[in-house]
């Protein structure tokens, strides 16, 4: 079946140490998502890739990083520099056009000690 | 950064009443309106997407109207039943390709 694979569900991490979430997508999309959400809000931006090899910041891409070397993946990852990693981590794709539905993964949820 | 609000943040709903609430957005840069609703442990589940001024879209009970001109959607939902319980999101798309989300209206339907 065709959708969003995130990994791994759970991560927890010690402080100081980059981490890597994981985002496919079987859809042929050619646009992809990050956000983040803390508990109490809502869905904040933080990466998003309109065509391979490309993408642009958010409005929280501080401390955070992207690439999108492949059509099909957008992994992101969460550095040192990032203050307040621990969070619920959510990619989404789309078919790239403003009037397409927007598919979501299931989450990664991060925890920094 | 965009200004989705969406309003009331979250409200309580008896089994069987009507409810409706907002998302507001700037008019400028305006491209499309989505609205998803998201319940718990689960992945947001798409249910309209919008993008001319004075779309009215349903499916089954939940309806949404658009207004592009002064910057809102409404979302309906008619005769609420518990399983409508969840979070319901509005987002914009804007110009840049950037979908920036409200943050969200918590609805909790009771027996």
């Amino acid at each position: 079946d065709g959708g969003i694979t995130q990994s791994p569900k759970y991560l927890f991490r010690k402080e100081g140490q980059n981490v890597t979430l994981s985002c496919e997508q079987n859809l042929n999309h050619d646009a992809m998502y990050w956000y983040r959400q803390d508990p109490g809000q809502g869905l904040r931006l933080i990466y998003y890739s309109q065509i391979v090899n490309d993408f642009q910041k958010g409005d929280i891409a501080e401390g955070y990083s992207v690439s999108r070397e492949k059509k099909e993946s957008f992994p992101l990852t969460v550095t040192s520099a990032q203050k307040n990693p621990t969070a619920f981590y959510l990619c989404a794709s789309s078919g790239g056009k403003s009037g397409n539905t927007i598919y979501f993964g299931e989450g990664s949820w991060l925890t920094v000690v | 950064i965009l200004n989705v609000e969406q309003s009331p943040q979250s409200l309580h709903v008896q089994e069987g009443d009507s409810t409706n609430f907002t998302c507001s957005f700037p008019s400028s840069n305006f491209y499309a309106l989505h609205w998803y609703r998201w319940e718990t442990a689960k992945s947001p589940e798409a249910l309209f997407v919008m993008t001319l001024n004075g779309d009215e879209k349903k499916k089954g009970r939940i309806s949404a109207t658009l207004n592009t001109k002064e910057g809102y959607s409404y979302l309906y939902i008619k005769g609420s039943q518990p399983e409508d319980s969840a979070t319901y999101l509005c987002a914009l798309f804007d110009s840049w390709g950037k979908l920036q989300f409200g943050a969200g209206t918590q609805v909790v339907v009771t027996p």
